[in-house]
């Protein structure tokens, strides 16, 4: 099973809207609505942001969100803030063999 | 509040194996409520399912890994370990412990800080 497909990295500016795409196959993204997307700073564990493609944990800021279209998810930060800069992966259940697949890891860079 | 804390040594051989162990607080690990597993991160490199167990003691694992690998639990320390059989250099990495809710258990819900593994002679 293949690392789903992530943008090596992203910029923008504080305020600003970035996107991330996470592109896998109809065995995995396209065919559950399992994504979720995890933040992770530099030295520090990941942390989920996004779970069931869209759902947000309590205490997670509502400028994340999350979508699918096909065999593509997305991560969108609105309101870019300095805080956010960090390394961020997505995630999809793909069955009970494979189980879960992570992303390739997008650096955002604010 | 649910915690998790890895431990276990820093240097292991190559082709010796690789013991983990995942400390909980704040819930017991045989409650029904919660799944328990093991991803790891190499240096500079992405995220990677290793294993899933459940109190019920159905135990889930990643198709590369599952020739070499276990996953156990132990209830009256509140713990639950990870065996990785003749490791290679390839297997140094951060690993670390999470957990999944059993009514959701399609994402990692919490999870340890990480312990660092090295594996070289």
């Amino acid at each position: 099973q293949s690392a789903l497909t992530q943008p090596r990295s992203v910029s923008g500016s504080p305020g600003q809207s970035v996107t991330i795409s996470c592109t896998g196959t109809n065995s995995d993204v396209g065919r559950y609505n399992y994504v979720s997307w995890y933040q992770q700073h530099p030295g520090k564990a990941p942390k989920v942001l996004i779970f069931d493609v869209s759902k947000r944990p309590s205490g997670v800021p509502h400028r994340f969100s999350g979508s699918k279209s096909g065999n593509t998810a997305s991560l969108t930060i609105s309101g870019l803030q300095a805080e956010d800069e960090a390394d961020y992966y997505c995630c999809s259940y793909a069955g009970s063999y494979t189980h879960y697949v992570f992303g390739t890891g997008t650096k955002v860079t604010v | 509040q649910l915690q998790l804390q890895e431990s276990g040594p820093g240097l292991v051989n190559p082709s010796e194996t690789l013991s983990l162990t995942c400390t909980v607080s704040g819930v017991s690990v045989s409650s029904n409520s919660y799944y328990w597993g093991w991803i790891r991160q190499p240096p500079g490199k992405g995220l990677e399912w290793i294993a899933n167990i459940h109190y019920s003691g159905s135990t889930y694992y990643s198709p590369s890994l599952k020739s070499r690998v276990t996953i156990s639990m132990h209830s009256s320390k509140n713990q639950f370990s990870l065996n990785l059989y003749s490791v290679t250099a390839a297997d140094t990495a951060v690993y670390y412990c999470a957990t999944l809710r059993s009514q959701d258990p399609y994402y990692f819900a919490y999870g340890g800080q990480g312990t660092l593994v090295t594996v070289s002679s």
